[in-house]
């Protein structure tokens, strides 16, 4: 079946600018994760999803970032008055349940994010 | 919250030796350890995890060690293969899941 989908793959905006990157997880996936990944590191956790609610929004830097999924299987990643600092690749990942015996996570190839 | 070390950041091997990447992870509450290979401009794919209830898993040439009293993990590959050269990735989940920042693993042949 279909993996993990994520759109745009590049995002080229202006210091300042909004933008927003999407994700469609696996189907029957009820639990979504986001991270960002800059060079050199690993992937660093944002937020997740079980359903339709943010489970644990921890990772988030601050309130510019802000995620949604209304009906619990896309989900939107809202970054405001970026900065060149969120540069970043950014994954989105699902599983079909949450938690550490949720299974195994499955990443998609990622929005680079690059803010000028 | 979590915290995970990783090392070394870069390792590099002669095809066919074997390679050793350690992990260590400061959350007792974590309890499930996978490892992900990455190459260039790709994204994470796992190739093995462990959970808290068992002290190793193999699987062909890839094998993962587990210690919960020093709480440390390693990754352990066989008979490498050049086309084992990538970024590999430790992780913990406790409440989320921590990586740490990465190995480089180069396989001359």
């Amino acid at each position: 079946g279909a993996g993990v989908s994520q759109t745009p793959s590049n995002k080229v905006t202006e210091k300042g600018k909004y933008v927003e990157l999407r994700c469609d997880p696996i189907s029957g996936h009820t639990a979504l994760y986001w991270y960002r990944q800059s060079l050199g590191q690993g992937p660093e956790f944002l937020i997740y999803f079980q359903g339709t609610g943010a489970a644990d929004d921890s990772g988030l830097p601050n309130d510019r970032f802000f995620a949604v999924r209304p009906e619990g299987s896309v989900s939107t990643l809202k970054i405001q008055r970026t900065e060149r600092g969120d540069s970043a690749v950014y994954l989105c990942a699902s599983s079909l349940i949450s938690g550490a015996f949720g299974g195994e996570q499955f990443f998609g190839p990622g929005t680079r994010l690059t803010v000028l | 919250g979590e915290n995970v070390e990783q090392h070394p950041s870069t390792l590099s091997v002669q095809e066919g030796d074997s390679a050793v990447i350690k992990c260590t992870y400061s959350d007792s509450a974590s309890n499930y350890f996978p490892w992900y290979k990455q190459e260039l401009g790709k994204r994470p794919q796992l190739i093995i995890d462990i959970r808290s209830n068992v002290g190793e898993k193999k699987d062909q040439r890839i094998a993962v060690t587990l210690n919960k009293t020093a709480k440390h993990f390693s990754l352990h590959i066989t008979e490498t293969q050049p086309e084992d050269s990538a970024v590999y990735f430790c992780a913990a989940y406790g409440t989320a899941l921590i990586f740490g920042k990465g190995t480089t693993l180069s396989v001359s042949s």
